[in-house]
Order: C-alpha cells, then structure tokens, then sequence
C-alpha cells in the first residue's frame, strides 16, 4: 500500500521569505502523480500544484514549486515571497496512475504560519 | 462555475443517533468522494462513485456508514448510529476525470460532533 508521510507538523515563516515544505511516500508503482493541497482556516481544500511522475522537469505555478526526487521518493513545496494567505495546512497527496480507483492517499499535513 | 455545495456545515448529534449529509457536485463531474477528515489527520477515502456506481468502499464501516448516488449526481452519506470516534469533518469531492492528473474539486465539508 502507498503511504505518504509529512514529519513536520509545523513551520513558520517570514513574510516575503521562502519556505520549505517536506513530504516523502513509499509506492512500488512507476506511474502516479504527486500533489500539494492547502486548506485554510475555512476548510475548503484546494490543489496547489501537480506533479506526473513520467516528467523530469520540476512543476511550478508562480511562487509555488516542488522539487521532486522519484529515487529518493521525495517531493518538497518550495513557496517563494510568502504572503499572509499562505497561512494554512498543506497536505501532500498522492495518486496511482492505473487502476480504476483514483483515491487520494494524503499525508497528516503540515500547519504553516506566516509571520507578518 | 459554481463549486461543490455540502450541507449541513456542521452537526452535533449524540452517540447511538442517526445523521446525513448531502453533496452536490459540480455540473458534469461523473466521479464522486467521501472523505473523512479527523483532526490532525489528513482526508481519508470512503467512498469513491463513478457516476451511481460504487468504484471503491473498501474502507467504509458498513455495519454503520451508508451511502448512495442516486441518479449519478446528489450524494448522500449515512451514520446509524454514530459513534464518538465519527466525529470529523466529512469531505466531498468530485472529479471529471476518474484517472490521471485529474484536479479532485472539494466542497467545505460539514463538520460532525458525536457527544
């Protein structure tokens, strides 16, 4: 079974600086997808950036990108220029690329705080 | 594009009674999700539909949990009868795609307090 882990509970960072965020997961599959979701304080989950196992090049969507390491089964979210809305819990996911089932086996998450 | 509506948004219940909650996915999304989400914990998957299909159940309390899709759109999930460890915040989600890359859209969850 896949199983996705976030060590850290918690980070802080400060307005305008960057953060890391880790995740690594176990899987014995060559073709998934990785993905980061943030759900703020209201709840409602939503994606922040994908990654398709099959590509190389690293995702980014404007201050958010990952660095994915498939050898090392690790996929970290680098988030530049930090802004208040930020603040939130990350949570990495990942995604079998075959089978009928398309579940979304998530992390525990990660409580990022941002420092104005 | 209106997103995926959940109701109620929170529910307080005691233990040995009965609750439900509705989802309405997005328009022309074929693929639902139940999630269940406890505290300090991420989402966890119930229920996968594909259109009023059941795709996977595999970990849904049966003896408790029930859930249908009828119509392949609304969805409707069931506790009878709740325990303590029910309280979470059930998730809904929906997807076009079933497989792949595909976005999985969630709605606000309805937040469930068994005392």
């Amino acid at each position: 079974a896949q199983t996705v882990t976030q060590s850290q509970p918690e980070m802080s960072v400060q307005e305008a600086e960057t953060v890391t965020l880790s995740c690594t997961y176990d899987t014995s599959e060559s073709d998934y997808y990785l993905f980061w979701y943030k759900q703020p304080p209201s709840r409602q989950m939503i994606l922040v950036i994908r990654q398709e196992a099959y590509k190389q090049q690293n995702a980014t969507e404007n201050r958010f990108s990952v660095n994915f390491q498939k050898a090392a089964k690790s996929f970290s979210l680098k988030i530049s220029d930090s802004q208040l809305g930020d603040a939130a819990m990350y949570f990495c996911a990942y995604r079998s690329g075959s089978g009928a089932n398309s579940k979304l086996t998530f992390g525990k998450g990660i409580t990022l705080s941002v420092r104005p | 594009e209106a997103g995926v509506a959940q109701s109620p948004r929170y529910k307080i219940i005691e233990k040995r009674q009965s609750v439900a909650f509705w989802c309405n996915p997005i328009s022309g999304h074929a693929t639902l999700y139940w999630y269940q989400q406890i505290l300090g914990q991420g989402p966890k998957l119930l229920i996968q539909f594909q259109n009023n299909g059941v795709v996977d159940d595999s970990q849904l309390p049966k003896d408790r949990f029930s859930a249908e899709r009828l119509k392949g759109v609304d969805s409707t999930l069931k506790i009878q009868p709740a325990k303590l460890e029910d309280s979470a915040v059930y998730l809904c989600a929906s997807s076009f795609l079933q497989r792949g890359a595909g976005e999985q859209y969630f709605g606000p969850g309805t937040r469930l307090t068994v005392t």
